[in-house]
């Protein structure tokens, strides 16, 4: 079965420092991937998509960038936080057909002080 | 510009009874609906899903109705139990998207014993 792991859980990061979470997918290969955000009190909001190594898509533009080094490695990096950049960061695959749901890792709860 | 709306920020249900939360969209290119269930720092969890070629998916004590004409979708839960309580999430996708899903900001269900 496919798992899907995301670390660390908490980070406490200040302003200024770089940053990066990793996702990896377990039990399938040619995932759709994805970061979304969860900022307090707000819905999920759509960062990066990729339908394959090396493609990203941004959906906002921002201070955060995404990388996928391998099939099942979506990577979440930030050369300097904002304070704005706190939240709840949530990474997620899909396979297979278009009526496929998105799975989701337990995120990664960001505090940036 | 909210795509995909769910205006009760809050429901409260007795246990036993029936839990109904809705969710309104905008854009008709959504051919695709899901709901999850988010529980406090955990990540999203696939519930249930529609595609815009039926009106009703059921599944255990789940039901989602699509309603096009109205770009309306709800989800029934019968009967509630206190580990319903959770934020709902729903869900759609655009036709020929590389599925990225555009949510709601979520209702908090809370099912009292």
């Amino acid at each position: 079965s496919q798992t899907i792991h995301q670390w660390p859980a908490t980070l406490v990061q200040p302003v200024g420092s770089p940053l990066s979470l990793e996702c990896t997918v377990e039990g399938t290969s040619n995932p759709n991937l994805y970061w979304y955000r969860q900022a307090a009190g707000r819905g999920l909001q759509l960062l990066f998509y990729s339908v394959g190594i090396g493609q990203i898509s941004s959906e906002v533009p921002q201070n955060l960038s995404a990388s996928r080094p391998q099939d099942r490695q979506f990577i979440l990096s930030s050369k300097k936080l904002l304070l704005s950049d706190s939240g709840f960061y949530l990474c997620a695959w899909c396979g297979g057909t278009h009526l496929s749901p998105l799975h989701f890792g337990n995120g990664t709860r960001l505090t940036v002080t | 510009d909210q795509q995909v709306k769910q205006n009760s920020p809050s429901l409260s249900v007795q246990e036993g009874r029936i839990s109904i939360l809705n969710c309104d969209y905008t854009n008709s290119m959504f051919d695709y609906f899901l709901w999850y269930k988010k529980y406090p720092a955990e990540g999203p969890t696939f519930l249930i899903s529609i595609s815009s070629i039926k009106d009703k998916n059921e599944d255990g004590r789940f039901t989602v109705f699509l309603n096009k004409s109205a770009k309306h979708l709800s989800l029934h839960i019968v009967p509630s139990q206190p580990g319903d309580s959770a934020v709902y999430f729903c869900a759609a996708v655009l036709s020929g998207s590389a599925r990225q899903l555009t949510f709601g900001s979520g209702t908090q269900l809370t099912v009292l014993p």
